[in-house]
């Protein structure tokens, strides 16, 4: 059974930078095929997505937030990393991790999600 | 890259059908047969419900159903039950540096 698990702060500060944790089981992130990414979800409005990781570390992101955002991962502890740097409250969202099909080009299965709140 | 349009809202009786609509453009939905579409109850993650435009995943009712034509797809839910009161998005592969555009999403509210 594929899991994902989302870590990190629920408060963060404005200009700060945010970094979230995605913990994954069920499959390893260095087979071929795989790709992990990153969608949000502002409160009561719709997703949004941010970033990929692919196994052999191609990165994609999305092109309105490209500038802030970094994706990494750790294969040996399986989990994919978020950064998204000069935080505002407009980033205030729930964040979800989630698997990408590569050869379909679908999400899922998804995390339970993080909700990560920008106030000072 | 602007979102895909669908309407806020979609409404029916039990065992009736409702369909709904999800415009992009020749560069997304238009552009690829890689429109899935993701079902999401209140306070819970999002689910694929169909991909590649049509293609049902294992464990989704074959009450669910999806179509594309031009720049728009569309998601019917025949003979509707109670569970599937939900919000609903459509998504498209935009090109390998735009993997998911989604909709403004669509609630469907059962009678």
């Amino acid at each position: 059974q594929i899991t994902l698990k989302e870590s990190g702060p629920t408060l963060v500060k404005p200009t700060q930078t945010l970094t979230l944790t995605c913990t994954i089981s069920g499959f390893s992130l260095s087979t071929s095929g795989v790709g992990v990414g990153w969608v949000r979800q502002p409160p009561g409005k719709a997703l949004e997505w941010l970033t990929l990781i692919y196994w052999d570390d191609d990165k994609r992101y999305s092109p309105s937030l490209k500038s802030r955002l970094t994706i990494t991962k750790d294969t040996s502890k399986n989990q994919v990393f978020l950064t998204m740097t000069n935080m505002n409250p407009m980033d205030t969202a729930t964040y979800y991790c989630v698997n990408w099909n590569y050869q379909q080009h679908w999400f899922d299965p998804w995390g339970q999600g993080t909700l990560v709140t920008v106030s000072s | 890259q602007s979102a895909l349009t669908q309407p806020p809202s979609a409404s029916g009786s039990p065992g009736q059908s409702v369909t709904i609509s999800c415009t992009g453009t020749s560069s997304d939905v238009g552009g690829y047969n890689y429109v899935s579409w993701y079902q999401q109850h209140p306070g819970k993650a999002p689910k694929l419900m169909i991909y590649e435009v049509s293609k049902r995943p294992s464990g989704v009712p074959h009450r669910f159903s999806g179509s594309k034509s031009g720049n728009t797809a569309s998601l019917t839910v025949s003979g509707l039950q109670a569970e599937d009161e939900a919000d609903y998005y459509c998504s498209s592969y935009a090109g390998s540096n735009n993997l998911g555009v989604f909709g403004t999403g669509t609630k469907v509210t059962v009678l």
